[in-house]
């Protein structure tokens, strides 16, 4: 089955600093999802794009849909110690109804 | 407060054993999903429902099953449990009402078999 290609795979930054992680595919998707998971815990949704160009925020989180619907970035400014977790995009691709498929995952870590 | 509850947070079971991890969700979703979550490998689709009595083959079904026999709740089964299905399990719900918004992941299971 596919997978998104997500890098990095992990980063350690320090606080205060501005991160960007990102995700391809080789397929087209309709709908593009950030999750973030807590350690010990389950992905939780941050923010979902649904149109080829949007760019949408939440709180520190900005996320884009890329323009030719292969892409998708995540930035995350001014990080803090509770940023720590591993971020996942995923995809729907047209035509698969609510099936999603994920990326790889980017670990952040962040240093006091 | 919504929830997808998986019914043990961590497992231990032997070689060869049947193993049935136990999902339950309380939103009236018609979708339900078991994908397993591996360092590296990010999250892959084992099987899914999209309603009462319905499965289908995700991306690694082999060695897996699946029941959901009510509308609130979806099996997850090990049929002859090996070393190599150690991993953290998910299962996910989600609906079409009111427009389709992603998933919502129960806590995971961390299974490890020995």
């Amino acid at each position: 089955g596919q997978q998104l290609n997500q890098s990095p795979q992990s980063m350690f930054i320090q606080e205060g600093e501005d991160v960007s992680m990102n995700c391809t595919s080789s397929s087209i998707f309709n709908t593009w999802l950030w999750y973030k998971q807590d350690p010990g815990e389950g992905p939780v949704l941050l923010i979902a794009l649904y149109k080829a160009g949007e760019l949408t925020s939440n709180g520190r989180l900005t996320a884009q849909f890329g323009i030719t619907r292969k892409d998708s970035f995540l930035n995350i400014s001014a990080s803090i110690p509770s940023d720590v977790g591993i971020y996942f995009c995923a995809g729907q691709l047209t035509g698969t109804a609510s099936k999603l498929t994920f990326g790889t995952g980017t670990r952040l870590q962040v240093t006091l | 407060d919504v929830k997808v509850t998986q019914s043990s947070r961590y497992l231990v079971k032997r070689t060869g054993e049947k193993v049935f991890l136990e999902c339950v969700q309380d939103m009236d979703h018609e979708n339900m999903f078991w994908y397993r979550q591996d360092p590296g490998l990010g999250l892959r689709l084992i099987y899914f429902s999209y309603d009462v009595k319905m499965k289908e083959k995700g991306d690694i079904p082999e060695g897996y099953s699946v029941s959901r026999e009510k509308k609130e709740r979806f099996s997850l089964i090990l049929e002859s449990a090996s070393t190599n299905q150690t991993s953290m399990y998910l299962c996910a719900s989600s609906t079409w009402r009111g427009g389709w918004n992603g998933y919502t992941f129960g806590s995971g299971t961390r299974l490890t078999i020995v």
